[in-house]
């Protein structure tokens, strides 16, 4: 129980383009979800916080117009990484609160994205 | 602000030898919560343990276990009989109560452990 679906896993996009990646919660409902970005052999870094029925709160140094944040649904949330860059691959993942058996995170399987 | 340091960025042991992974947190919260995930090669985080603040206990749970110390404010995670499959990359994360429902999880910056055959 408690799934996150991210969809795409894998997307290959050209430089100036934009991509949406999805985050759907199947047996639960997300009042917030994360978003996490991962570049290679390094961390994950929060890249915003995504609140139903209202704006993301962004990171400091997150742009905020590259990166929409739409989380329209208790059960979706969306990022789009708007003009793309090669500077923008990345490993993105979002993640829900949960709490049944105890407080905790649920995270997305991730989505590898490669700017060409 | 919170923080979680693994100084560890690499381990490399042999097949069947014990390790351990440190981490150590900071954070002014006296009510938190500290994780440890798995990151294999696919990307995807595969939760292992959540403790909060309150509960001191070591945990063990099969080839695993974990040293939660306010003390020292480390919460070491060992594997003990180690097996390739427990390749990967691990990262410990410390998430405080400062809103309620909107709590952030901070990540250290992972140790990727190989087990060599």
């Amino acid at each position: 129980g408690a799934v996150v679906s991210q969809h795409p896993s894998r997307v290959i996009c050209k430089s100036g383009t934009s991509v949406k990646i999805e985050c759907r919660s199947l047996d639960f409902q997300a009042t917030t979800m994360f978003w996490y970005r991962q570049f290679p052999k390094q961390s994950l870094m929060l890249m915003a916080t995504s609140n139903e029925g209202s704006k993301a709160t962004y990171e400091q140094g997150v742009e905020k117009d590259k990166f929409l944040i739409n989380h329209a649904s208790l059960t979706l949330s969306t990022l789009t990484v708007t003009s793309a860059h090669p500077e923008d691959s990345s490993f993105y993942i979002c993640s829900a609160i949960i709490n049944r058996d105890g407080y905790g995170y649920t995270f997305g399987s991730g989505t590898r994205l490669t700017v060409v | 602000a919170q923080k979680v340091t693994q100084a560890q960025t690499e381990i490399s042991v042999v097949e069947k030898e014990d390790v351990t992974l440190d981490c150590v947190y900071e954070t002014r919260d006296t009510t938190y919560y500290l994780f440890w995930y798995k990151q294999p090669p696919s990307g995807e985080l595969v939760f292992l343990i959540r403790r909060n603040s309150f509960d001191e206990q070591n945990e063990i749970s099969g080839r695993y276990s974990w040293n939660f110390q306010k003390s020292t404010s480390s919460f070491n995670f060992t594997i003990t009989a180690s097996q390739v499959v427990d390749s990967a990359v691990y990262f410990c994360a410390l998430s405080e109560e400062e809103n309620f429902g909107n709590e952030k999880l901070t990540f250290g910056t992972g140790t990727r452990l190989t087990i060599i055959p």
